[in-house]
């Protein structure tokens, strides 16, 4: 048990569908965020928050949408996704943004999002 | 640009013998440097970091190395288990907000 916790644990979606990713920590903490992994490539940021307020945003395509009700709940909103888009989307969380806040964060287990 | 490399995809090494992973660096800003652990169907999971004013950082059967002049850290497992088979991530940050950034991974196999 993490205790940041990712549902589902696997998707498979077409292009012109909506679905939405869930992620929920019980760990206490302030920042939530958004990883991508693809194949070959190195783990890519893509949302922070950080009491519920978004923070951080990396050029990522709006057909990804991201929400963040409260600082327990994190969901990644999906619609008109493109085949590179698959891939394993992790969350995160830690206790804040201070200097080492990023460096102590605990990850979900992750979700396999396959586009077809 | 990738600023943290990993250049081996992976590695195998036998059981009872050292593992030597390696990672390079490109931006000399990055004053802090971690490694991760992923299993399949995991999430990744902090295994041991190094701070820019150190050299050596050990913790059990793990020590990472730091040599900033080569802008290069390694991570030395020995000795190593089966169950250290896995993908491990080197990432850096620098003070301040900012965010880990990882490299690709090495996956190492570690045959009994």
């Amino acid at each position: 048990e993490t205790g940041v916790t990712q549902t589902p644990r696997h998707l498979v979606m077409g292009m012109t569908n909506k679905k939405s990713l869930k992620c929920e920590q019980h760990l206490g903490h302030n920042a939530m965020y958004w990883y991508k992994q693809s194949a070959k490539k190195p783990l890519e940021l893509m949302f922070v928050y950080s009491l519920e307020e978004r923070v951080e945003n990396n050029s990522v395509p709006s057909r990804f949408s991201p929400e963040c009700p409260n600082s327990s709940h994190l969901f990644l909103h999906l619609h008109t996704l493109q085949p590179e888009d698959s891939a394993l989307y992790l969350c995160a969380s830690s206790q804040d943004l201070s200097s080492r806040g990023w460096t102590e964060a605990f990850f979900g287990q992750g979700t396999r999002l396959t586009v077809v | 640009d990738q600023q943290v490399k990993q250049n081996s995809p992976s590695l195998s090494v036998q059981e009872g013998r050292i593992s030597i992973l390696n990672c390079d660096y490109t931006n000399s800003m990055f004053d802090y440097f971690l490694w991760y652990k992923k299993y399949p169907a995991e999430g990744p999971t902090f295994l041991i970091s190094i701070s820019s004013i150190k050299d050596k950082n050990e913790d059990g059967r793990f020590t990472v190395f730091l040599n900033k002049s080569a802008k290069h850290l390694s991570l030395h497992i020995v000795p190593s288990q089966p169950g250290d088979s896995a993908v491990y991530f080197c990432a850096a940050t620098f003070s301040g907000n900012t965010p880990l950034v990882f490299g690709k991974g090495t996956r190492l196999s570690v045959i009994a």
